[in-house]
């Protein structure tokens, strides 16, 4: 089983939509969590932090549930510049992040 | 302020040779930490280089190798290179006090190895 998992993705949608990614994680040590976002042949860029409270950031909401070792990424009215691949990130022991393989996020007008 | 910057850009190799990558981190900061991105996989950790020293490493044979100087810099090396270390070489830098979170990624080096 991998360490982070998440949806396989792609995801095309029209601009507007609500699209939501999902992501489990096995090791239930796991310390802190993220969404990075990375464009294509570029590097990755952290998005936000994820809270066991759950947060917001403008359009987009990040949720943790630490019993079922599950994260989500909800992203409101998309847009053209959402597109991108997702990756989610877990921090275990140390400052290793551990990242998924990522999913493709593709909006279109 | 500059961010994390990396050389080269990028760099084709043939089997067996060897490659050393070079890293400055974000002005700053005193951890590296090296990943490789394989095409359509997410970042896999490699090691972290903090005051001079690995700290953690990775699932990664010895063939990778690493250093840090004493101005927070810091190469990868890698030895005896086979087709399937081709991919993308990330580095990341962050400040240790603070639990080493957010990493500030640099653009990376794209190796080939033909």
């Amino acid at each position: 089983r991998k360490e982070v998992e998440q949806d396989p993705g792609p995801f095309n949608v029209p601009e507007g939509a609500t699209v939501a990614f999902n992501c489990t994680y096995s090791n239930s040590a796991s310390q802190s969590f993220f969404w990075y976002r990375q464009d294509c042949r570029k590097e990755p860029k952290l998005l936000m932090s994820v809270y066991s409270s759950g947060n917001e950031d403008g359009r987009f909401t990040a949720q943790l549930n630490r019993a079922s070792q599950y994260i989500s990424l909800l992203i409101r009215d998309s847009k053209l510049s959402d597109s991108a691949t997702y990756l989610c990130v877990v921090l275990q022991a140390g400052t290793a992040l551990i990242f998924g393989k990522g999913t493709t996020l593709s909006v279109s007008s | 302020d500059a961010g994390v910057t990396q050389s080269p850009t990028h760099l084709i190799k043939t089997r067996g040779q060897q490659v050393t990558l070079r890293c400055s981190p974000k002005s700053g900061h005193d951890t590296v930490s090296w990943y490789q991105q394989a095409l359509g996989q997410g970042p896999q950790f490699i090691f972290q280089y903090y005051e001079e020293e690995e700290r953690q490493r990775g699932n990664f044979p010895d063939r990778f190798s690493g250093h840090q100087f004493p101005n927070y810099s810091s190469e990868l090396n890698v030895n005896a290179l086979l087709l399937g270390d081709s991919a993308l070489y990330l580095c990341a830098s962050s400040l240790f006090d603070v639990g080493g979170q957010p990493q500030h990624f640099g653009d990376g080096t794209r190796l080939s190895i033909l």
